[in-house]
């Protein structure tokens, strides 16, 4: 059974530029999410995907946007990065049709923004 | 929106000890609760999880409790482990968007 891939680990940006980072699920995981994790803190909830849509989103600004594709993978898209924006972004993925289904997080993409 | 908090920030114990940590939720409405571990460079493994409609629950050395009317929930382990260092989250969740606490520094002093 293959988990949860994040590409890439790392990732240095200069503020003002644009990020994609991507993820994919666990194998039978339909469900993706995608959470924010700042130095010496949990994670913060950023959205969730489902069939391609989102459903559900926190409370994150238009400039954090993402994509799932038919195979259940997806993107999270950052534009005009801040420097606030440096964190840890985990995806997740889940079981579908199941509310409060475990989530199966990664290992995560390492944010810097200079 | 739902608020969770963790006590306490860091916890050292001798190896073979017993480690306690726990959360508090604001959300009557919560009805999950999981706990996650998170070793250095990796992302949230999850090691145990409760629902509503259970007061406790065990696996092997780790075992969870929760309890609606004070909103509270804690994990325990017993015969701790140099492994089980690591930084322990619990989370609360009503609709599959997990609310997490601050997060517990544990170190299993050998």
């Amino acid at each position: 059974e293959t988990g949860v891939t994040q590409s890439p680990t790392h990732l240095i940006k200069t503020r003002g530029q644009q990020v994609t980072l991507r993820c994919s699920s666990q194998s039978g995981h339909n469900t993706v999410s995608w959470y924010q994790q700042a130095l010496g803190q949990g994670p913060q909830f950023i959205f969730q995907y489902y069939r391609e849509e989102e459903n559900g989103r926190g409370n994150f600004p238009p400039r954090f946007s993402g994509l799932q594709f038919p195979n259940y993978s997806s993107e999270l898209n950052v534009n005009a990065l801040e420097l606030d924006d440096s964190a840890l972004y985990l995806c997740a993925s889940s079981l579908t049709g199941r509310i409060n289904s475990p989530l199966h997080f990664g290992n995560g993409t390492r944010l810097t923004v200079t | 929106g739902e608020n969770v908090e963790q006590h306490p920030s860091t916890l050292s114990v001798q190896e073979g000890d017993s480690a306690v940590i726990k959360c508090t939720y604001s959300d009557s409405a919560s009805n999950y609760f999981p706990w996650y571990k998170q070793e250095l460079g990796k992302g949230p493994q999850l090691i145990i999880d409760i629902r509503s409609n259970v007061g406790e629950k065990k696996d092997q050395r780790i075992a969870v409790t929760l309890n609606k009317t004070a909103k509270h929930f804690s994990l325990h382990i017993t015969e701790t482990q140099p492994e089980d260092s690591a930084v322990y989250f619990c989370a609360a969740s009503k609709t599959g968007q997990l609310t997490f606490g601050s997060g517990t520094q544990l170190t299993v002093l050998p």
